[in-house]
């Protein structure tokens, strides 16, 4: 059984930086398996941010950034307000035969 | 522009089967290049992959829920639809359907919770 982890929690200061991130079992992150971020605050639906590493969707603001970062996807916040507290999902994809898509168990973000 | 709405009960019985569909508007489910899926959040908890599903009907599944779950497609009704057998409180979520899981074009529904008790 493929396991995604992420922090369960971080904290950060408003205007801080912050970096999550999103390790697999099988070993090294690389770009085949288009890691995608997503962030969801309590009672909505999770919203995309970012797609294979790094690419930014429209919506996207400008402070998030996605990377890889010593064997994992990463997700960076820099210059954090409080409206970024939420929490972030991973997901990777998992090709072959039975591909499949595996989420993180999500990194709760506090601004505080 | 696309939008997906999940539809079907709210409340299931223990042991019974569970059954939802997901309406595409405002585009052809039959557009290329994109897989339709299933993603599940259990109250309080993270997110599950389920299943996800080609216009063609190729299909894919999380391999933990495999044996229990069928996802098919209607291209004719622009819908596409979750059935999981032998459902338990362990399956009461919120269901959330999808245009790909992840990716450029990634889009999701508001969700729709369901709760299997008796």
């Amino acid at each position: 059984q493929t396991v995604v982890t992420q922090e369960p929690s971080l904290t950060v200061s408003p205007g801080g930086t912050v970096t999550l991130t999103c390790a697999s079992s099988t070993g090294a992150v690389t770009g085949e398996y288009y890691p995608n971020w997503f962030q969801q605050k309590p009672g909505q639906a999770p919203r995309a941010l970012i797609y294979s590493i790094t690419n930014k969707h429209p919506w996207t603001p400008a402070r998030f950034s996605g990377s890889l970062l010593g064997g994992k996807a990463a997700l960076t916040l820099s210059g954090v307000q409080p409206d970024d507290e939420a929490d972030y999902y991973c997901v990777l994809h998992y090709g072959g035969a039975q591909a499949h898509w595996v989420f993180g168990g999500g990194t709760k973000l506090t601004v505080l | 522009q696309v939008q997906l709405q999940e539809s079907g009960p709210g409340l299931v019985k223990p042991s019974e089967s569970l059954s939802l569909t997901c309406t595409v508007s405002g585009g052809s489910i039959r557009s290329s290049n994109y897989y339709w899926a299933w993603i599940r959040q259990p109250p309080g908890k993270g997110l599950e992959w389920i299943a996800s599903i080609y216009y063609s009907g190729r299909s894919y599944y999380n391999p933990s829920l495999r044996s229990r779950v069928t996802i098919s497609v209607d291209t004719s009704k622009n819908q596409f639809s979750l059935k999981m057998t032998s459902v338990t409180a362990a399956d009461t979520a919120v269901y959330y359907c999808a245009r790909d899981t992840g990716g450029v074009d990634t889009l999701w529904g508001q969700g729709t919770l369901v709760t299997v008790s008796s």
